[in-house]
């Protein structure tokens, strides 16, 4: 699996959009890249994932570059429950067994 | 039922005893993963089941730790010997197709060794 790399934490104002980067720069060409959110002392929650398209559900906004060497996660209007702590993972969607492994992520605060 | 259920959701015990910890995962679902996170950490791969098989164990810390799924359904974590170092949340995920990297979480299992 391509290994990805995020800042360790980020500031966002309430009410402004978050935008959290990953670095995928090693990415195959059948890997998709996904992000999870773990909210402290609950367990991780799918957010979204894309392929080369941008992606957008209720959640958030998933902009992946022409490269895909990197992605952004937007969350538009961040709220103080955005605050947790951000993974964004690599993985192939071409069946068959792949360890599905998390790295530190960036942990959120959005700041009142 | 609707998601991932673990159980129990918190544990304490003495160190040296063994514990086992259980997950329900989404029905139908054929593929399942155990990981630890202790606090403040971020979640480190234990082992993944394929139906009832384990194709990769290679997360497991010690040959303490051990586990097993029946009808390719519940699963069940078994800690032997428990030491304070396994003190930790024990979460659960399930994904509909093996490989996929959707998953679904359980809420964990907070293990506490005194």
């Amino acid at each position: 699996d391509a290994k990805t790399t995020q800042p360790p934490s980020m500031d966002c104002a309430e009410g402004r959009a978050a935008n959290l980067p990953c670095n995928h720069s090693t990415i195959s060409g059948n890997e998709y890249v996904y992000w999870y959110r773990q909210i402290h002392s609950q367990g991780p929650q799918y957010i979204i994932h894309g392929l080369k398209n941008n992606e957008t559900n209720e959640m958030a906004s998933l902009i992946i570059t022409e490269d895909r060497k990197s992605s952004t996660l937007i969350l538009p209007h961040a709220t103080l429950r955005d605050t947790a702590v951000y993974y964004c993972i690599a993985l192939s969607n071409s069946g068959g067994y792949q360890k599905v492994t998390f790295g530190t992520g960036t942990k959120l605060q959005v700041i009142p | 039922g609707a998601g991932v259920s673990q159980s129990p959701s918190n544990k304490v015990t003495e160190k040296g005893k063994d514990v086992e910890l259980r997950c329900d995962p989404i029905s139908g679902h054929t593929a399942l993963y155990w990981y630890r996170q202790s606090l403040g950490q971020g979640l480190e791969f234990l082992i993944y089941f394929q139906g009832n098989s384990a194709p990769d164990k290679s997360g497991l810390p010690s040959d303490r730790f051990s586990a097993e799924r029946t009808g390719g359904s519940v699963s069940t974590l078994t800690i032997q010997r428990t030491q304070q170092e396994d003190s930790a949340v024990y979460l659960c995920a399930s994904s509909p197709v093996a490989g996929q990297g959707r998953l679904f979480f359980g809420e964990g299992s907070r293990l506490t060794v005194l």
